[in-house]
């Protein structure tokens, strides 16, 4: 199957430091790719959906100026979350739609885990 | 999107079937019904997906009511490995975004 790379998997930054996630699809080319943060044990909350060569559209309430979304080519989209804060401690998961398959999944990355100290 | 009702939580034995219900009574005629299920700490799994038919592939059946308002997943052998969050969701074609519910933390015991 189709198979979404997120990396890194897990990091740790001080207070005040920005962090970039990427993601990409190995195998497929997306033109759209969703991001998630999920806290513990609730339930995934989308973020916003990122396509490609265009601005991300947010979902209310996500903050476009701290969390910025880059979706340069058909198979990356970085998410950077800027001047980080422990509240921004969370699980950040990307997904991304294939856009030649017929059957319309979604294919998700394993997911980074996010710890500001 | 219609919403979705899943059971918070659900036990099974290792080696019988696991049923999980969904509730989806305000589903519209294009809408399709998806199950994804998430493995702690880990980013969602594609199981399977349906519109009116019953389907099946080698990780699960969907058994789909025929007024289409709830819908059963199937493990047809549970095993450890399928302790996981189980997310029934409906959306229609061409979606742009995967909304997701609270789930059902499905339990499967020795």
């Amino acid at each position: 199957g189709a198979v979404v790379s997120q990396h890194p998997s897990r990091v740790i930054c001080k207070s005040g430091t920005s962090v970039k996630i990427e993601c990409r699809s190995l195998d497929f080319q997306a033109t759209t790719m969703f991001w998630y943060r999920q806290f513990p044990k609730q339930s995934l909350m989308l973020m916003a959906t990122s396509n490609e060569g265009s601005k991300a559209t947010y979902e209310q309430g996500v903050e476009k100026d701290k969390f910025l979304i880059n979706h340069a080519s058909l198979t990356l989209s970085t998410l950077t979350v800027t001047s980080a804060h422990p509240e921004d401690s969370s699980f950040y998961i990307c997904s991304a739609r294939d856009r030649m398959g017929t059957n319309e999944k979604l294919f998700f990355g394993s997911g980074t885990q996010l710890s500001v100290l | 999107d219609a919403k979705t009702t899943q059971p918070p939580s659900m036990d099974c034995a290792e080696g019988r079937a696991a049923n999980l219900p969904c509730n989806h009574s305000t589903i519209s005629g294009n809408e399709y019904v998806y199950w994804y299920r998430q493995i702690h700490s880990q980013g969602p799994q594609y199981i399977i997906h349906g519109l009116k038919n019953n389907e099946t592939n080698e990780m699960a059946s969907l058994i789909i009511t025929e007024d289409r308002k709830s819908s059963t997943l199937i493990l047809p052998h549970a095993t450890l490995r399928d302790t996981a969050v189980y997310y029934c969701i409906v959306r229609s074609t061409g979606f742009q975004k995967l909304v997701f519910g609270t789930g059902t933390r499905l339990l499967v015991s020795p």
